[in-house]
């Protein structure tokens, strides 16, 4: 099932960059989003929860949906070595529903 | 920070064997959900459950699945007779509404052999 496509990288980066990760989708009925981190055997940490289109800030992160090309990006910051992880994104027709996750793209922050 | 608590961490089984995995949602959530990551695989959803019965359940979640909230805290999910494909990481999640993220536990590992 390709719903969710996502690059799995790995990406590496050196400490301070902006990394842009990203994800595309095929069912124009998504609408919620989410964003997570998983560090290595941990379970997924919600970073960001958007709906519909548009940009969403917290921190050294941002969240963009663009849903005319069915495509989210997440921003990152001058990136810290603890960012390294695996990056998920996740996403949902309907609130209630069932999320629908890609494969994860694995960062690594060099110092 | 409040946390959602999955017992065991690892789990053995023998095949064909029956297994009960373990979460404790956050206090005041009302949703619950299970989702499976089978090693280099995506996050998968297998079934969500609210008000003490399942609102939605994936292909996945057959008639080996079931799951149960036998008191206030605890939410298992059980597997009848496991298959060596059950492997993975379950994952147990939930939240206080029907909006906004799931909070994650760390996850069961099960291992069938």
């Amino acid at each position: 099932q390709k719903e969710v496509e996502q690059d799995p990288g790995p990406l590496s980066v050196p400490e301070g960059a902006i990394v842009s990760l990203n994800c595309t989708y095929s069912n124009s009925a998504f609408q919620y989003f989410m964003w997570y981190r998983q560090y290595s055997r941990k379970g997924p940490e919600l970073l960001m929860y958007t709906y519909s289109s548009g940009n969403k800030e917290d921190g050294r992160f941002t969240a963009q949906v663009d849903k005319s090309s069915k495509y989210i990006s997440l921003f990152i910051r001058d990136s810290q070595p603890s960012d390294s992880a695996t990056y998920l994104c996740a996403m949902s027709a309907n609130t209630g529903n069932q999320f629908y996750f890609g494969t994860g793209t694995s960062l690594t922050v060099i110092p | 920070e409040p946390e959602v608590t999955q017992t065991p961490s690892h789990q053995v089984t023998q095949m064909g064997q029956e297994v009960i995995l373990r979460c404790v949602p956050i206090s005041n959530h009302l949703y619950f959900y299970w989702y499976r990551q089978i090693l280099g695989q995506k996050v998968e959803f297998l079934v969500s459950f609210y008000n003490n019965e399942i609102s939605e359940k994936s292909e996945i979640f057959d008639d080996q699945f079931s799951v149960e909230r036998p008191d206030g805290s605890n939410f298992t999910l059980k597997i009848r007779s496991t298959k060596l494909e059950d492997s993975a990481m379950y994952f147990c999640a939930s939240r206080a509404g029907q909006a906004g993220g799931y909070t994650f536990g760390s996850g069961t590992r099960l291992t069938v052999v």
